[in-house]
């Protein structure tokens, strides 16, 4: 099946730094990437849908100017979390859609952790 | 904006005992699927449904999607230890643009 990987898998950063999230399909191409946030013990909630070559849509409540989307390519996506404050701690998670069947398949997410 | 509920929120069964979870809305989506994810790992998708009425199996687990496409559920027979885990429905929406996640339910199978 279709590959979705993300890098770093987990990172500690101090507060106030930014910190950056790539998320690529490794094995075809990804019209349409997703990026959700996942605190522990809840369910996934969708941050904002990037399509290849066009600004993020984001979901209502996400900030935009804290939360940069870059989608250069058809393989990368990119998650920067900008000055980064103990509060954004949490679980990354993109997915990717496209393909035969145009499925979206999920990356294995990575842990942030901000001191 | 599409909502998904799940009951149980939790559930701690023996080994052996079967479950079922379901999964509601009061949105009407293109297809509904299932989800489970394991502590620091990305969800991994069970199944997909799509047409009112459809039932899917995949060995133990039993997949239905209501004949309005507003809810589906999961059953489990026999569960086993290794089924443990965050089980997710999901929402495809009707315009396809994103997949709207239900707030999950947690099992817990005990040997």
């Amino acid at each position: 099946g279709a590959v979705v990987s993300q890098h770093p898998s987990w990172v500690i950063c101090k507060s106030g730094t930014s910190v950056k999230i790539e998320c690529r399909s490794l094995d075809f191409q990804a019209t349409t990437m997703f990026w959700y946030r996942q605190f522990p013990k809840q369910s996934l909630m969708l941050m904002a849908t990037s399509n290849e070559g066009s600004k993020a849509t984001y979901e209502q409540g996400v900030e935009k100017d804290k939360f940069l989307i870059n989608h250069a390519s058809l393989t990368l996506s990119t998650l920067t979390v900008t000055s980064a404050h103990p509060e954004d701690s949490s679980f990354y998670i993109c997915s990717a859609r496209g393909g035969y069947g145009n499925e979206q398949y999920f990356g294995p997410g990575t842990r942030l952790t901000v001191t | 904006t599409q909502l998904l509920e799940q009951s149980p929120q939790f559930l701690s069964i023996q080994e052996g005992e079967n479950l079922t979870v379901y999964c509601n809305s009061s949105s009407v989506f293109s297809s509904l699927q299932w989800y489970r994810q394991e502590p620091g790992e990305g969800p991994v998708l069970l199944v997909t449904v799509v047409t009112g009425g459809e039932v899917k199996k995949l060995k133990r687990l039993t997949f239905q999607f209501g004949d309005a496409r507003k809810d589906s559920s999961l059953h489990i027979t026999a569960a086993q230890p290794g089924d443990t885990g965050l089980y997710l429905c999901a929402g495809v929406g009707t315009s396809y643009d994103k997949v709207i996640f239900g707030p999950g339910t947690s099992l817990s199978v005990i040997p």
